[in-house]
């Protein structure tokens, strides 16, 4: 357990739902990123929030929203979405964006599958 | 814009074996390098940090080197096991966007 906990585990959702990814750490940390990891591409950054900020969008689609409520919980919204973002999503954490010893924390992921 | 280039794609070695993953980039400028292991459909968990100031950091039967010079870091395992099998994943945080950029791994099997 890396303290980062990701719910739902899997999903399968309908290009018309609205759905939301969850996640939660219980490390103290500042910063929260959400990843998108597709097969044979490298993970990819989506956002980044710190002390609950967005700092980072990296041209993430509209149907793609995040939230961040405080520092501790982080959630992905996701409506009317494409079969190509069907993908392993990766939430992680650390002690604050910057800081050159600040290491990440991952999650489990979520698998999701857009039908 | 920071890219990140892991050799091999792909590793399968007899159990015992010393391996070595390579990782390079390209943009020396860096605050952190960070190897991390996945697991098949799992989260990604962190191995090693290897700060810019640093030259290398150890763990057990792991040992990572940075020399940023030559934009390059290499993630040595000594005494391979199969539980060793997964994909190893090296991070590197550039300076001034605090933004990781992630290589494309190496899946590694090791076989008894």
């Amino acid at each position: 357990e890396t303290g980062v906990t990701q719910t739902p585990r899997h999903l399968v959702m309908g290009m018309t739902n609205k759905k939301s990814l969850k996640c939660e750490q219980h490390l103290g940390h500042n910063a929260m990123y959400w990843y998108k990891q597709s097969a044979k591409k490298p993970l990819e950054l989506m956002f980044v929030y710190n002390f609950k900020e967005q700092t980072e969008n990296n041209s993430v689609p509209s149907r793609f929203s995040p939230e961040c409520p405080n520092s501790s919980h982080l959630f992905l919204h996701l409506h009317t979405l494409q079969p190509e973002d069907s993908a392993l999503y990766l939430c992680a954490s650390s002690q604050d964006r910057g800081g050159a010893s600040y290491e990440q924390y991952f999650g489990p992921g979520t698998r999701l599958t857009v039908t | 814009k920071q890219e990140v280039t892991q050799i091999p794609a792909a590793l399968s070695v007899p159990e015992g074996e010393n391996l070595v993953l390579n990782c390079s980039f390209t943009d020396s400028a860096i605050y952190n390098l960070q190897w991390f292991r996945q697991d098949p459909g799992k989260g990604l968990t962190s191995l090693l940090l290897i700060q810019s100031s640093q030259r290398e950091q150890t763990s057990g039967r792991l040992n990572a080197s940075l020399d940023k010079s030559s934009g390059r870091s290499t993630l040595y395992i000594a005494a391979s096991q199969p539980g060793d099998s997964a994909t190893y994943l090296c991070a590197v945080t550039s300076g001034g966007s605090y933004i990781p950029t992630f290589g494309r791994g190496t899946s590694l099997i090791v076989h008894p």
